[in-house]
């Protein structure tokens, strides 16, 4: 399988900052990335779409000047929490398909694990 | 309605049970559907793909059911290391850039 990885594997932050994570297709080119969010006990919620060079698609509900989302390259996409607060904490995963892959297999990272204090 | 739904269980299981979990999926249009499995504080990992006309992987056995809408995984002869959640994933749209959409899993425990 492909290789997706992710920065940071966790991390802490204090209420009103902004977090960046990063991630990153390591062996293939990922024209679309998504990302995910999954709280205890619950499954992955996808938050948005990150197409390389154009804007990213939000899911209802998913606010686009909370989460931003960056795909500047075929190999890289991040998504910044601004001014998180105690309920953005949360475990974050993207994923990413492969260029021309013609049945939509995703490919997930490790994760990021946020949590705001 | 949830688009993709599954028991959520949890299955607790002595092993070498067989096990069956099923997942039903809202939009008929539908093309591909795949189980991953997650491990505790882990990111999924895909399980299999599941084709219309069935598939089987060792002691794995996925089904497809278009007319009813749903999908099956079979895990027969239970190991201590299956246990896990299972989630259930549906790509509802042709293209849509392949995006997936989970139930909310089902949790299996193998005991001794």
């Amino acid at each position: 399988g492909a290789v997706v990885s992710q920065h940071p594997s966790w991390v802490i932050c204090k209420s009103g900052t902004s977090v960046k994570i990063e991630c990153r297709s390591l062996d293939f080119q990922a024209t679309t990335m998504f990302w995910y969010r999954q709280f205890p006990k619950q499954s992955l919620m996808l938050m948005a779409t990150s197409n390389e060079g154009s804007k990213a698609t939000y899911e209802q509900g998913v606010e686009k000047d909370k989460f931003l989302i960056n795909h500047a390259s075929l190999t890289l996409s991040t998504l910044t929490v601004t001014s998180a607060h105690p309920e953005d904490s949360s475990f974050y995963i993207c994923s990413s398909s492969k260029r021309r892959s013609s049945y939509n297999e995703q490919f997930f990272g490790p994760g990021t694990r946020l949590t705001v204090l | 309605r949830k688009e993709v739904e599954q028991d959520p269980g949890p299955f607790n299981v002595p092993e070498g049970a067989t096990v069956a979990f099923n997942c039903t999926y809202s939009n008929s249009a539908s093309q591909s559907f795949f189980w991953y499995r997650q491990d505790c504080r882990k990111e999924p990992k895909l399980l299999m793909s599941v084709y219309s006309s069935g598939n089987e992987d060792g002691r794995f056995t996925a089904q497809l059911n278009r007319a009813s809408q749903y999908i099956s995984l079979l895990i027969r002869d239970s190991k201590l290391s299956d246990s896990a959640t299972y989630l259930c994933a549906v790509c509802p749209y042709y293209n849509q850039g392949g995006k997936l959409i989970f139930g909310q899993g089902t949790e299996l425990s193998v005991k001794p």
